[in-house]
Protein backbone atom coordinates (compact mmCIF):
# COMPACT_ATOMS: atom_id res chain seq x y z
CA UNK A 1 0.00 0.00 0.00
CA UNK A 2 0.91 3.74 -0.26
CA UNK A 3 2.80 5.36 2.70
CA UNK A 4 2.89 8.84 3.29
CA UNK A 5 3.77 11.46 1.10
CA UNK A 6 4.68 15.17 1.24
CA UNK A 7 4.33 17.43 -1.55
CA UNK A 8 6.34 19.45 -3.00
CA UNK A 9 9.81 17.87 -2.09
CA UNK A 10 11.42 21.02 -2.13
CA UNK A 11 10.42 24.76 -2.03
CA UNK A 12 12.40 27.52 -2.86
CA UNK A 13 10.88 31.00 -1.63
CA UNK A 14 11.71 34.04 -0.72
CA UNK A 15 11.87 35.71 2.79
CA UNK A 16 8.24 37.12 3.39
CA UNK A 17 6.26 34.94 1.24
CA UNK A 18 3.86 32.51 2.32
CA UNK A 19 4.06 28.30 1.55
CA UNK A 20 2.20 25.69 2.22
CA UNK A 21 3.45 22.32 2.39
CA UNK A 22 1.10 19.54 2.39
CA UNK A 23 0.86 15.54 3.94
CA UNK A 24 -0.91 12.69 2.79
CA UNK A 25 -0.99 9.78 5.63
CA UNK A 26 -1.62 6.40 5.28
CA UNK A 27 -5.32 5.55 4.55
CA UNK A 28 -6.75 4.58 7.67
CA UNK A 29 -4.14 6.54 10.10
CA UNK A 30 -6.18 8.78 12.43
CA UNK A 31 -2.88 10.64 13.85
CA UNK A 32 -0.59 12.73 12.15
CA UNK A 33 2.58 14.40 12.92
CA UNK A 34 4.48 16.98 12.09
CA UNK A 35 8.26 17.21 12.85
CA UNK A 36 11.18 19.61 11.47
CA UNK A 37 14.64 18.63 10.88
CA UNK A 38 17.40 21.10 10.66
CA UNK A 39 20.83 19.94 9.39
CA UNK A 40 22.95 17.61 11.95
CA UNK A 41 19.72 17.31 14.07
CA UNK A 42 16.41 14.84 14.23
CA UNK A 43 13.24 15.96 13.89
CA UNK A 44 12.11 18.35 16.00
CA UNK A 45 8.18 18.11 17.05
CA UNK A 46 5.70 20.59 16.22
CA UNK A 47 2.22 19.27 16.16
CA UNK A 48 -0.20 16.17 15.92
CA UNK A 49 -3.37 15.77 15.23
CA UNK A 50 -6.18 13.12 16.51
CA UNK A 51 -8.51 13.20 13.49
CA UNK A 52 -9.53 16.77 12.41
CA UNK A 53 -8.07 18.42 15.89
CA UNK A 54 -5.11 19.53 16.81
CA UNK A 55 -4.21 17.55 20.08
CA UNK A 56 -0.87 19.24 21.03
CA UNK A 57 0.92 22.23 19.00
CA UNK A 58 3.17 22.98 21.62
CA UNK A 59 5.95 22.09 18.90
CA UNK A 60 4.95 24.95 16.70
CA UNK A 61 7.87 27.88 17.13
CA UNK A 62 5.16 30.87 17.05
CA UNK A 63 2.15 32.43 15.20
CA UNK A 64 4.09 32.26 11.53
CA UNK A 65 3.11 28.22 11.90
CA UNK A 66 -0.68 26.95 11.46
CA UNK A 67 -1.73 23.26 10.47
CA UNK A 68 -4.88 22.27 9.41
CA UNK A 69 -6.69 18.91 8.62
CA UNK A 70 -10.28 19.49 7.98
CA UNK A 71 -11.33 16.09 6.56
CA UNK A 72 -8.67 13.85 9.42
CA UNK A 73 -6.64 13.07 5.96
CA UNK A 74 -4.53 15.22 4.52
CA UNK A 75 -2.53 18.26 6.46
CA UNK A 76 -1.37 21.32 5.45
CA UNK A 77 1.35 23.20 7.48
CA UNK A 78 0.97 26.87 6.44
CA UNK A 79 4.27 29.02 7.65
CA UNK A 80 3.42 32.83 6.83
CA UNK A 81 6.15 35.82 6.66
CA UNK A 82 8.94 33.44 5.86
CA UNK A 83 12.22 33.83 7.41
CA UNK A 84 15.93 32.12 6.66
CA UNK A 85 15.63 30.09 9.79
CA UNK A 86 12.55 28.65 8.56
CA UNK A 87 14.72 26.54 6.29
CA UNK A 88 14.79 22.95 6.90
CA UNK A 89 13.30 19.65 6.15
CA UNK A 90 9.53 19.12 7.17
CA UNK A 91 8.46 15.30 8.02
CA UNK A 92 4.71 14.38 7.98
CA UNK A 93 4.28 10.45 9.85
CA UNK A 94 1.15 9.28 10.44
CA UNK A 95 0.25 6.22 12.50
CA UNK A 96 -3.38 4.12 13.36
CA UNK A 97 -3.97 5.94 16.44
CA UNK A 98 -2.28 8.27 18.92
CA UNK A 99 -2.01 5.93 21.34
CA UNK A 100 1.82 4.96 22.78
CA UNK A 101 3.33 2.01 20.81
CA UNK A 102 1.32 2.49 17.29
CA UNK A 103 4.49 3.24 14.88
CA UNK A 104 4.56 6.53 13.04
CA UNK A 105 5.66 5.72 9.33
CA UNK A 106 7.41 8.94 7.94
CA UNK A 107 6.85 10.52 4.47
CA UNK A 108 9.92 11.59 2.40
CA UNK A 109 9.75 14.86 4.02
CA UNK A 110 10.12 18.97 1.71
CA UNK A 111 12.85 20.72 1.99
CA UNK A 112 12.32 24.37 2.58
CA UNK A 113 14.82 26.92 1.67
CA UNK A 114 14.17 30.26 2.42
CA UNK A 115 16.47 33.10 0.07
CA UNK B 1 17.40 21.87 26.67
CA UNK B 2 18.03 18.52 24.78
CA UNK B 3 15.84 16.05 26.63
CA UNK B 4 17.21 12.98 24.26
CA UNK B 5 21.18 13.04 23.59
CA UNK B 6 22.89 11.33 21.06
CA UNK B 7 27.19 12.04 21.68
CA UNK B 8 28.10 10.40 18.92
CA UNK B 9 27.62 12.10 15.30
CA UNK B 10 29.45 8.96 13.76
CA UNK B 11 30.47 5.49 14.42
CA UNK B 12 32.76 3.47 11.84
CA UNK B 13 32.19 -0.52 12.30
CA UNK B 14 33.73 -3.34 9.96
CA UNK B 15 31.28 -5.48 8.55
CA UNK B 16 30.73 -8.65 10.41
CA UNK B 17 31.07 -6.98 14.05
CA UNK B 18 29.30 -5.42 16.80
CA UNK B 19 27.63 -1.62 16.37
CA UNK B 20 26.94 -0.58 19.27
CA UNK B 21 24.59 3.20 19.46
CA UNK B 22 24.42 4.84 22.21
CA UNK B 23 21.42 7.40 23.77
CA UNK B 24 20.89 9.16 27.10
CA UNK B 25 18.05 11.16 28.60
CA UNK B 26 17.03 13.37 31.25
CA UNK B 27 13.37 13.28 31.50
CA UNK B 28 12.47 10.93 33.98
CA UNK B 29 8.82 10.92 32.76
CA UNK B 30 9.99 9.25 29.77
CA UNK B 31 8.38 5.25 29.54
CA UNK B 32 8.75 4.45 25.47
CA UNK B 33 11.58 4.38 23.58
CA UNK B 34 12.42 3.96 20.03
CA UNK B 35 15.26 3.56 17.32
CA UNK B 36 14.57 5.18 13.66
CA UNK B 37 16.84 4.38 10.97
CA UNK B 38 17.28 7.15 7.90
CA UNK B 39 18.51 6.40 4.53
CA UNK B 40 19.35 10.16 2.57
CA UNK B 41 16.47 11.42 0.83
CA UNK B 42 13.82 9.27 2.96
CA UNK B 43 12.02 9.83 5.89
CA UNK B 44 12.87 8.07 9.32
CA UNK B 45 11.76 3.97 9.37
CA UNK B 46 11.01 2.34 12.76
CA UNK B 47 13.55 0.24 13.75
CA UNK B 48 12.86 -1.20 17.02
CA UNK B 49 11.29 -0.07 20.50
CA UNK B 50 11.54 -0.88 23.88
CA UNK B 51 9.05 -0.06 27.65
CA UNK B 52 10.48 1.51 30.58
CA UNK B 53 8.56 -1.80 31.89
CA UNK B 54 11.19 -3.72 30.25
CA UNK B 55 15.37 -3.46 30.05
CA UNK B 56 15.72 -5.62 27.01
CA UNK B 57 13.93 -6.01 23.70
CA UNK B 58 15.34 -8.01 20.76
CA UNK B 59 14.59 -8.58 17.49
CA UNK B 60 16.62 -10.71 14.79
CA UNK B 61 20.05 -8.53 14.38
CA UNK B 62 18.69 -5.44 16.80
CA UNK B 63 18.69 -5.22 20.50
CA UNK B 64 18.01 -2.49 22.39
CA UNK B 65 18.75 -1.84 25.91
CA UNK B 66 17.57 0.20 28.71
CA UNK B 67 19.24 1.30 32.23
CA UNK B 68 16.97 3.91 33.92
CA UNK B 69 18.94 4.18 36.43
CA UNK B 70 21.59 5.61 34.21
CA UNK B 71 18.58 7.02 32.00
CA UNK B 72 20.47 5.64 29.44
CA UNK B 73 20.04 3.10 25.99
CA UNK B 74 22.08 1.41 23.66
CA UNK B 75 21.22 -0.09 20.09
CA UNK B 76 23.45 -3.25 19.43
CA UNK B 77 23.44 -3.96 15.98
CA UNK B 78 25.14 -7.98 15.79
CA UNK B 79 26.62 -8.68 12.97
CA UNK B 80 26.71 -5.63 10.97
CA UNK B 81 26.13 -5.03 7.58
CA UNK B 82 26.93 -2.66 4.97
CA UNK B 83 23.31 -2.24 4.46
CA UNK B 84 22.78 -0.72 8.00
CA UNK B 85 24.88 2.47 6.95
CA UNK B 86 22.24 4.77 8.03
CA UNK B 87 21.72 7.72 10.71
CA UNK B 88 20.24 5.91 13.71
CA UNK B 89 18.10 8.33 15.81
CA UNK B 90 17.08 7.82 18.96
CA UNK B 91 13.34 8.77 20.34
CA UNK B 92 11.17 9.08 23.42
CA UNK B 93 7.80 9.57 24.74
CA UNK B 94 5.81 10.07 27.64
CA UNK B 95 2.69 7.57 27.66
CA UNK B 96 -0.17 10.63 28.00
CA UNK B 97 0.79 12.97 25.46
CA UNK B 98 -0.13 11.33 22.11
CA UNK B 99 3.02 9.66 21.04
CA UNK B 100 4.81 12.78 20.46
CA UNK B 101 8.31 11.92 19.89
CA UNK B 102 11.38 13.24 21.41
CA UNK B 103 14.30 12.99 19.18
CA UNK B 104 18.29 12.42 19.71
CA UNK B 105 20.27 14.63 17.10
CA UNK B 106 20.81 10.97 15.74
CA UNK B 107 24.72 8.87 14.84
CA UNK B 108 25.54 8.10 11.45
CA UNK B 109 26.98 4.69 11.06
CA UNK B 110 29.18 3.75 8.90
CA UNK B 111 29.22 -0.25 8.11
CA UNK B 112 32.82 -1.22 5.63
Amino acid sequence: GAGVSQTPSNKVTEKGKYVELRCDPISGHTALYWYRQSLGQGPEFLIYFQGTGAADDSGLPNDRFFAVRPEGSVSTLKIQRTERGDSAMYLCASSRTSAMGNEQFFGPGTRLTVL
Amino acid sequence: DQQVKQNSPSLSVQEGRISILNCDYTNSMFDYFLWYKKYPAEGPTFLISISSIKDKNEDGRFTVFLNKSAKHLSLHIVPSQPGDSAVYFCAASVYNQGGKLIFGQGTELSVK
